[in-house]
């Protein structure tokens, strides 16, 4: 079966620091794997979405990025955290049918940026 | 280009009692539409889907959820509620035309009271 991990499960960094949040898929092959991150009371806003090694697409211009070095690794940066950034961040994977299916969640890391 | 309106942010309901969350979507194609729930601190999880066939779709803990092609609607609905039952409820939809990407509404937070 198919498993999906994210870590941390929390974080506190202040302004200005960097990120990396991780996201890690077990059990299948070539997914489509994605970034989401849900603001306090709002709903879920995709970042970045991935077809495959090195390809990625960007939904929303800020100051983060991701990259995605291995087949089931997909990783969400940025070099200088803003207050802004601080949410709910979600990674997901779908199978790589070519029609979007259902999405597989993680269990989301909590970003704070005091 | 997609999109998905949650007509309702709250809805607070009495345990056992019926409730229905609204969702309407807008799309030029055909589409996939999906609910999902987050229960506190958590990722989403999958409740119910609708690809084709039938317009009542039933899914998992008592949910079911019917397509209507002419008002582009997707309400959910459950007879009686539990207080597990409360969480935050996410509607979304996907097209079929090959893209990665699902739309997901603002979402509806049920509150289910004793």
């Amino acid at each position: 079966s198919q498993t999906i991990h994210q870590w941390p499960a929390t974080l506190v960094q202040p302004v200005g620091s960097p990120l990396s949040l991780e996201c890690t898929v077990e059990g299948t092959s070539n997914p489509n794997l994605y970034w989401y991150r849900q603001a306090a009371g709002r709903g879920l806003q995709l970042l970045f979405y991935s077809v495959g090694i090195g390809q990625i697409s960007s939904e929303v211009p800020q100051n983060l990025s991701a990259s995605r070095p291995q087949d089931r690794q997909f990783i969400l940066s940025s070099k200088k955290l803003l207050l802004s950034d601080s949410g709910f961040y979600l990674c997901a994977w779908a199978h790589p049918s070519g029609q979007q299916e259902t999405q597989y969640f993680g269990p989301g890391t909590r970003l704070l940026v005091l | 280009a997609q999109s998905v309106t949650q007509l309702d942010s709250q809805v607070p309901v009495f345990e056992e009692a019926p409730v229905e969350l609204r969702c309407n979507y807008s799309s030029s194609v055909s589409v996939y539409l999906f609910w999902y729930v987050q229960y506190p601190n958590q990722g989403l999880q999958l409740l119910l889907k609708y690809l084709s066939g039938s317009t009542l779709v039933k899914g998992i803990n008592g949910f079911e959820a019917e397509f209507n092609k002419s008002q582009t609607s997707f309400h959910l609905r459950k007879p009686s509620v539990h207080i597990s039952d409360t969480a935050e409820y996410f509607c979304a939809v996907s097209d079929l035309t090959g893209g990665f990407k699902t739309i997901f509404g603002a979402g509806t937070r049920l509150f289910v009271k004793a």
